[in-house]
């Protein structure tokens, strides 16, 4: 398995800033993601983190809006900018292993827009 | 474009019952998984499957998955209250190059009353 663990666990952020949520997996991994789980909803990936390269991102989800750092193979940052109450989320972090095929989520980081 | 669906989306049980939550996918697939959310927490990993067949069991819970029908399905026997809780399975997909991406269901949300 993998130990994740994200920071913040939680914040509550003014309309028109920006929140960096870090992700840090206890062991190196290939693969690490960005989702985001709205209210009541199912979880939607929002980009790839790639390392050493730009993320990959989904329909719908742009670079300016959720920039995404991955320096090394345990750690990688998501930055949610110019916030609106819309991006009132849980955001997580997940990690998978090319074997077993896993995938595993950190706890996420519950973000209130006000 | 992948899109896998779950049902039922709700599922109230009495304790002791069994009852079998479906989720149906709509192009090939190379891994399916299911996993439990629960209320404010991140999401736990149940099974993965990886073939045609493949049936895995833990405790009261037992996933199968038909590659042919795109079909999986999660059979919950004698429920208990512990088992209250969403479960989503969640179908991977290569996306390009050596990347992989996961597509989630909707979610059952299952309440198992005494």
């Amino acid at each position: 398995s993998a130990v994740i663990s994200q920071k913040p666990s939680r914040d509550i952020c003014q309309r028109g800033t920006s929140l960096t949520i870090q992700c840090q997996v206890d062991s190196q991994v290939t693969m690490m993601f960005w989702y985001r789980q709205q209210p009541g909803q199912s979880l939607t990936l929002i980009a790839t983190a790639n390392q050493g390269s730009e993320a990959t991102y989904e329909s719908g989800f742009v670079i300016d809006k959720f920039p995404i750092s991955r320096p090394n193979l345990t750690f990688s940052t998501l930055t949610v900018s110019n916030m609106s109450p819309e991006d009132s989320s849980i955001y997580l972090c997940s990690v998978s292993r090319t074997v077993p095929y896993e995938q595993y989520f950190g706890p996420g980081t519950r973000l209130t827009v006000t | 474009e992948l899109k896998v669906e779950q049902n039922p989306l709700f599922l109230s049980m009495q304790e002791g019952k069994n009852y079998t939550i479906y989720c149906n996918y709509s192009t090939t697939s190379d891994r399916l998984y299911w996993y439990r959310q629960d209320p404010g927490k991140s999401l736990e990993s149940l099974f993965v499957l990886l073939s045609n067949g493949a049936v895995k069991q833990e405790g009261r819970l037992m996933a199968s998955l038909d590659t042919k029908a795109r079909l999986s399905t999660l059979h919950i026997t004698a429920a208990v209250h512990d088992l209250s809780a969403t479960y989503f399975c969640a179908v991977d997909r290569k996306s390009g190059g050596s990347n992989y991406k996961l597509t989630f269901g909707k979610g059952t949300l299952l309440t198992v009353n005494p």
